[in-house]
């Protein structure tokens, strides 16, 4: 069955830390994984999208890392900021060659960034 | 935000009564999707469209509906809505149509039925 896990369900950490959110996956075939910062009360915006052949992708003070071997995931946020509080999701897509294949879901991490 | 509105962005509707939502983007995308979010739930696809006319179901499609008959526009109906599809319903498209392309979303529909 295709699933994406995420961990963990919440993190709460103060304004200038850094913190890693984890991913796990069983979709497959694989195709690209794509993390999403999710605002309350607002629509997701992507962040990153990386395919199998790439092991990290940085945007801005986001950072992440794909081990296809593993099928893992982490998104590294480097000197939190209070903007930073935001839902981040996990999301796996199949593959189907060079045509998009269907989207797989994580929960998210609900992350709320201390003053 | 890719030129992508939805409305309305509230509604508050009794069970049994027919309710539709309207997804309108402004930039020709082919691929447009309708997802629900609900607590302790991922997004959750409802249906999608790869063109006009062109529709498909997503894994929690029963008891919704769509049609798309301009490339612009993406409606959404709940034929008789029901007090489990009280959800946040987000539009979506695809910046392209290749497996890298960006997915944009719009700012959602909160839908309360009582």
């Amino acid at each position: 069955k295709n699933q994406v896990e995420q961990s963990p369900q919440s993190l709460i950490i103060l304004e200038g830390k850094n913190c890693t959110l984890q991913c796990n996956y069983t979709v497959s075939p694989f195709s690209n994984l794509r993390w999403y910062k999710q605002d309350t009360g607002r629509g997701p915006v992507s962040l990153t999208i990386m395919t199998f052949s790439e092991n990290t992708k940085s945007n801005g003070r986001y950072t992440a890392t794909l081990d296809a071997d593993t099928k893992q995931s982490s998104l590294h946020i480097t000197a939190s900021q209070l903007s930073d509080s935001a839902s981040y999701i996990c999301v796996v897509s199949l593959d189907r060659g060079s045509t998009l294949g269907r989207l797989y879901f994580g929960r998210g991490t609900q992350l709320t960034v201390w003053p | 935000d890719a030129g992508i509105t939805q409305s309305p962005r509230h509604k508050v509707t009794e069970t049994g009564t027919p309710v539709t939502l309207r997804c309108h983007q402004t930039e020709n995308h082919r691929y447009m999707y309708w997802y629900r979010q609900d607590p302790g739930h991922g997004l959750r696809l409802i249906h999608y469209s790869y063109g006009v006319k062109d529709t498909d179901k997503g894994e929690v499609s029963d008891g919704y509906s769509v049609s798309r008959s301009k490339t612009e526009d993406f409606l959404l109906t709940l034929e008789s809505a029901t007090s489990s599809q009280t959800s946040v319903y987000f539009c979506a498209i695809i910046s392209g149509w290749t497996s890298t392309d960006t997915q944009y979303f719009g700012p959602g529909t909160r839908l309360t039925v009582l």
